[in-house]
């Protein structure tokens, strides 16, 4: 079954908090991990990408853990900032190239 | 160009008429993505291409949608008969290869209603 599962489908955060967004999946034969931003009337955007022979990525303020014997992956923002404020995808694409996304978590950022 | 671009940007169409929406790709990117996203939903995936050839064609609702692409660049994709349920925004993305760590970079997508 080629299907993310992402949750929760929206967060509220205050500035400066911790912003977690989960994603797990059923095909082990996906093989990279993209998280995707996507602002209103915007194409979604790459934001961070890991390999399942990593346990862990960071870039600035997002870091994506990974899990494989789980099967979960999961997105951490920190010191969130109203500027993120944002609709977040996860995606796994398979060894065929296709390209699978999660249903999207919305996040809003409080000041 | 400097990115996806994808048209029209938004197109209004009658219940039962069909319409073409276009995609052209980052020069060079050999793969090419087909998404929809409805109103508050997630990206659906509907086809994708490597090259000219579509590996998985498996996403696409009905016989009433088809994709094409040509020159390895250009794809378009048609929607037969449009039926209210196909309003959506279309989103198309391209990357450079199939294979790990290749970014899909996306275009603005087109805004279909059907009235």
């Amino acid at each position: 079954q080629q299907q993310v599962k992402q949750s929760p489908q929206s967060l509220i955060v205050q500035k400066g908090g911790i912003s977690i967004i989960n994603c797990a999946y059923e095909n082990t034969a996906f093989d990279y991990f993209p998280w995707y931003q996507q602002f209103p009337g915007k194409g979604p955007a790459l934001l961070i990408a890991i390999r399942p022979d990593v346990s862990e990525k960071k870039e600035g303020r997002f870091t994506i853990s990974f899990n494989k014997s789980a099967k979960q992956f999961s997105l951490h923002i920190m010191d969130s900032q109203p500027g993120d404020s944002a609709t977040y995808f996860c995606a796994a694409r398979n060894q065929g190239g296709k390209l699978i996304f999660g249903q999207g978590t919305e996040l809003s950022v409080k000041p | 160009g400097a990115g996806v671009s994808q048209s029209p940007s938004n197109k209004v169409t009658e219940k039962g008429k069909d319409v073409e929406l276009r995609c052209d790709p980052i020069s060079g990117h050999t793969a090419l993505y087909w998404y929809r996203q409805s109103l508050g939903q997630g990206l659906e995936f509907l086809i994708y291409f490597q090259g000219n050839s579509a590996p998985d064609k498996s996403g696409l609702p009905s016989d009433r949608f088809s994709a094409e692409r040509t020159g390895g660049s250009v794809s378009t994709l048609t929607i037969q008969r449009t039926q209210q349920e196909d309003s959506a925004v279309y989103l198309c993305a391209s990357s450079l290869a199939l294979g790990q760590g290749s970014e899909a970079f996306f275009g603005q997508g087109t805004r279909l209603t059907v009235v």
